[in-house]
């Protein structure tokens, strides 16, 4: 089946640890997301990728960091920096960057700080 | 700069009555406009999109949207409301000639259908 798989489903970080956070699509798709939601604030944009080896900040960059070594993999590193970092992380993907086709999304990477 | 707001947290409606989830947009260029829904835990899932043509868009599950220019409006229509259809819709959109490469979403509409 293609699509976008996001792992873990649910992640537990202690205060002061990076964390990964893996997406991986099989749809031969050009250009890669990360969003985070929190409640009442919809989606917001973290970084977005068009071509491999190339990507760019979103609206909350700050604290997070991306790689897009190959074109099926966009993983999102959760740094001590960033402050706030309990959230829902949305990784979606789409054929390519023009914004004529859509979005398809993973199933999303719930984090939780404790 | 690209926005969207979706004025209403939360549309009640009673199965079987028409359904409206309001969205308006502010681009420079020509919006390229998109519907989404989410169900609990999950990801999004693609409604529809307008990106030229015709200002009425149909969709999936029988929903369709109305693209109004001079009101900067993207609205999300249903003529029949299921208890399904319960769900958290967002609206996103691009400035097609001029913005980033990236979707902004609004703050997303709670849909509760009531039996």
């Amino acid at each position: 089946d293609g699509g976008i798989t996001q792992s873990p489903k649910y992640l537990f970080r202690k205060e002061g640890q990076n964390v990964t956070l893996s997406c991986e699509q099989n749809l031969n798709h050009d250009a890669m997301y990360w969003y985070r939601q929190d409640p009442g604030q919809g989606l917001r944009l973290i970084y977005y990728s068009q071509i491999v080896n190339d990507f760019q900040k979103g609206d909350i960059a700050e604290g997070y960091s991306v790689s897009r070594e190959k074109k099926e993999s966009f993983p999102l590193t959760v740094t001590s920096a960033q402050k706030n970092p309990t959230a829902f992380y949305l990784c979606a993907s789409s054929i390519e960057g023009t914004g004529l086709t859509e979005a398809f999304f993973g199933q999303g990477t719930r984090l939780t700080v404790v | 700069a690209q926005s969207v707001a979706q004025p209403e947290d939360q549309v009640n409606v009673a199965e079987g009555n028409p359904l409206t989830v309001k969205c308006t947009y502010s681009v420079s260029g020509n919006p390229y406009l998109f519907w989404y829904v989410q169900y609990p835990n999950r990801g999004l899932q693609f409604l529809l999109k307008y990106i030229t043509g015709d200002n009425l868009v149909k969709g999936s599950y029988g929903f369709e949207a109305e693209f109004n220019k001079s009101q900067t409006s993207f609205h999300l229509k249903k003529p029949s409301a299921l208890v399904s259809d319960s769900a958290l819709y967002f609206c996103a959109v691009r400035d097609g000639e001029r913005g980033r490469r990236a979707l902004t979403f609004g703050s997303g509409t709670r849909l509760q259908v009531q039996p």
